[in-house]
Order: C-alpha cells, then structure tokens, then sequence
C-alpha cells in the first residue's frame, strides 16, 4: 500500500499567527511530497513540491517566506502557514510519490482544512 | 490552452448504466496518467493509472489512452450512487498536472 497521513485534518487559528501542518508516508519513504491548495468548488493547486534534505521548489505566485516547507526525513514533510490571513483559509493536502513502484503514482494525504479568523 | 482539459459537467447517469469521462492534454512528452475520485469535502483518491495506449480494465473501471489523440477517459460501468463525485483527470510533467474535473452524478 501507499499510506500518506495528514495532522492536523482540522484547524481554525487567529489572524496573525501561525500554523504548521505535517504529512507523512506511512508504509514508503517518499524523497517527494507536494503541497496542494483547494478552495472550494475549485481545482488543486500546486503549491510546492518537497524534497528531501534540499529545498521546496514554489509554483509561480506562491510565497515561499509565508509557506515555509521542511522536508526533514524520508517519510516527513510539514508545511507551515506563517501570518495567517483569512485569504489563506483553504482545504490543504499533502501528496507523495512512492518510489519503491517506478511509476509516478502519487497518493494523497486526508487533507487539512485552515480556517482563519 | 490549458494543460490538462476535461468537462466540469455535471454528468448524470442512470444507476447501472455506463458513465464515460474525457479528458485531453496539451504536452505531448506526458508519460503517465491517472484517474482520480475526490467526494466532497476529501482529498483525491487513485482510482486508475495508464502508461501506454489502449485500455486498462480494473474491476467495473476502464482507463483508455491515445498519446496520439492525447486522450485519456475513464468509463465506469454498472454506474452505483456511491461513484457519485468529481472524477479528475491527471498528467504527470514534473508534479501531477491536473484538470478541473468532472462531476459525476449517478441517479438511483
């Protein structure tokens, strides 16, 4: 199996501060993960793709100073909302590719949902 | 044109009968592609993957491809009540590129 797990699936903050949210790879070690963003009724957008033990790669029109991305071992990613605004309330979701396949299979953590106050 | 297209629908189909959902792509150098089912309020799940042209059965799923059309649909067939969700269609560049998806709605 592909196991990828989210904490925490819900969080609602203050405007201002800041939240971290972990990804995990739970049966497979995944050398990348990525960030995706969601509002509703709308499409997953790429955020970031993490790599171990080197730097997020950001999308274009995504800050990298606000999401601060650790990819700090094999089977961890966390993805941090610093200042958080209402604008960044959105449903968030981890994906890893599990390289012990050889293919591009990517599989999705439950996801966070933000909701900023 | 956008990446990776498909029709945001929403499709209803009957209970039993087949649902057919289309998606094209834009980069020709795409190698993998994948099917995945997101219900409301989750995150996608994997359903299907396809590598190379022609269809890929799995269970009352069927993946096809056609690199030279870059065409890729999902059939579903035996359509239940629980397929009810937003089926999104997605390409491998470096990240997954995905389309907006179509919704699908299966009628008892």
């Amino acid at each position: 199996g592909a196991v990828v797990s989210q904490h925490p699936s819900r969080v609602i903050c203050k405007s201002g501060t800041s939240v971290k949210i972990e990804c995990r790879s739970l049966d497979f070690q995944a050398t990348t993960m990525f960030w995706y963003r969601q509002f509703p009724k709308q499409s997953l957008m790429l955020m970031a793709t993490s790599n171990e033990g080197s730097k997020a790669t950001y999308e274009q029109g995504v800050e990298k100073d606000k999401f601060l991305i650790n990819h700090a071992s094999l089977t961890l990613s966390t993805l941090t909302v610093t200042s958080a605004h209402p604008e960044d309330s959105s449903f968030y979701i981890c994906s890893a590719r599990n390289p012990g396949t050889g293919r591009d299979e990517q599989y999705f953590g439950p996801g966070t949902r933000l909701t900023v106050t | 044109q956008k990446e990776v297209e498909q029709n945001s629908g929403p499709l209803s189909v009957p209970e039993g009968a087949i649902a057919s959902l289309n998606c094209t792509y834009s980069d020709r150098g795409s190698q993998s592609f994948f099917w995945y089912r997101q219900y409301s309020g989750k995150s996608p799940e994997l359903i299907m993957s396809i590598y190379s042209n022609g269809d890929k059965e799995d269970g009352r799923f069927t993946a096809q491809l056609n690199k030279a059309s870059q065409y890729v649909s999902l059939l579903i067939r035996d359509s239940q009540p629980s397929d009810s969700a937003t089926y999104l269609c997605a390409v491998t560049k470096n990240a997954l590129n995905f389309g907006k998806g179509t919704s699908l709605l299966v009628t008892p």
